[in-house]
């Protein structure tokens, strides 16, 4: 079964310009979350989706970013325009959904980043 | 203002020894702890994970505490071994939103 898969893998571009970022969720995963990780800090929330539905988007750091799932597959995240500061690995990743009544615990998988580097 | 805190950055340890990686927290709304470990160039990798209501959970060589009134956990790896060598996340959950802290490097020397 693939796992979480995330392109690119590494996206080098200049202030001012756009970057759009893709997720493919884990096959049947209706939970996909986008989170970034800045240069030695900790790994931050961006926002959580349920199926195509934003259930979250409460880090979110600006109008600056544009996430949408449509049709509740695979994801984007787009940045325009980047700034210095959006520079660092952004992480996606998905869970099953659990039974009604149950909660998600946190047990998330993980893709392997787009690190993003704005010069 | 970091709700988890992993204030070490860095644990070097010898093969079969034990390694103790500690996490404080400050928000007491988290109700799921988990560990992550992460390999460079890779996405974090779920390890182990504890409920609020738990102090304990052990899975194989990995063992997580709960002291919930310190508002303090650690991951114990015991014996420790080469392939440990990773970066390690402590997280908390709030319903569907994971806090992560900072990680700590552990380096297990052969």
């Amino acid at each position: 079964e693939a796992g979480v898969t995330q392109f690119p893998s590494h996206s080098v571009i200049e202030k001012g310009q756009t970057v759009t970022l893709r997720c493919d969720p884990i096959s049947g995963h209706d939970n996909l979350y986008w989170y970034r990780r800045v240069m030695g800090k900790e790994i931050k929330f961006l926002l959580h989706f349920v199926k195509e539905s934003k259930q979250d988007e409460s880090g979110m750091p600006n109008n600056r970013f544009l996430a949408e799932r449509t049709g509740g597959t695979y994801s984007t995240l787009k940045v325009q325009p980047a700034e210095l500061e959006d520079s660092g690995v952004y992480f996606c990743a998905s869970s099953q959904d659990k039974l009604a009544g149950e909660r998600n615990t946190g047990e998330l998988f993980f893709g392997e980043g787009s690190r993003l580097t704005v010069l | 203002d970091q709700q988890v805190k992993q204030n070490s950055p860095s644990l070097s340890v010898q093969e079969g020894r034990i390694s103790i990686l500690n996490c404080d927290y400050t928000n007491s709304m988290f109700d799921y702890f988990l560990w992550y470990k992460k390999y460079p160039a890779e996405g974090p990798t779920f390890l182990i994970s504890i409920s609020s209501i738990k102090d304990k959970n052990e899975d194989g060589r990995f063992t997580v505490f709960l002291n919930k009134s310190a508002k303090h956990l650690s991951l114990h790896i015991v014996p420790s071994q080469p392939g440990d060598s990773a970066v390690y996340f402590c997280a908390a959950s709030e319903w569907d939103k994971l806090t992560f802290g900072k990680g700590i490097t552990l380096s297990v020397r052969p």
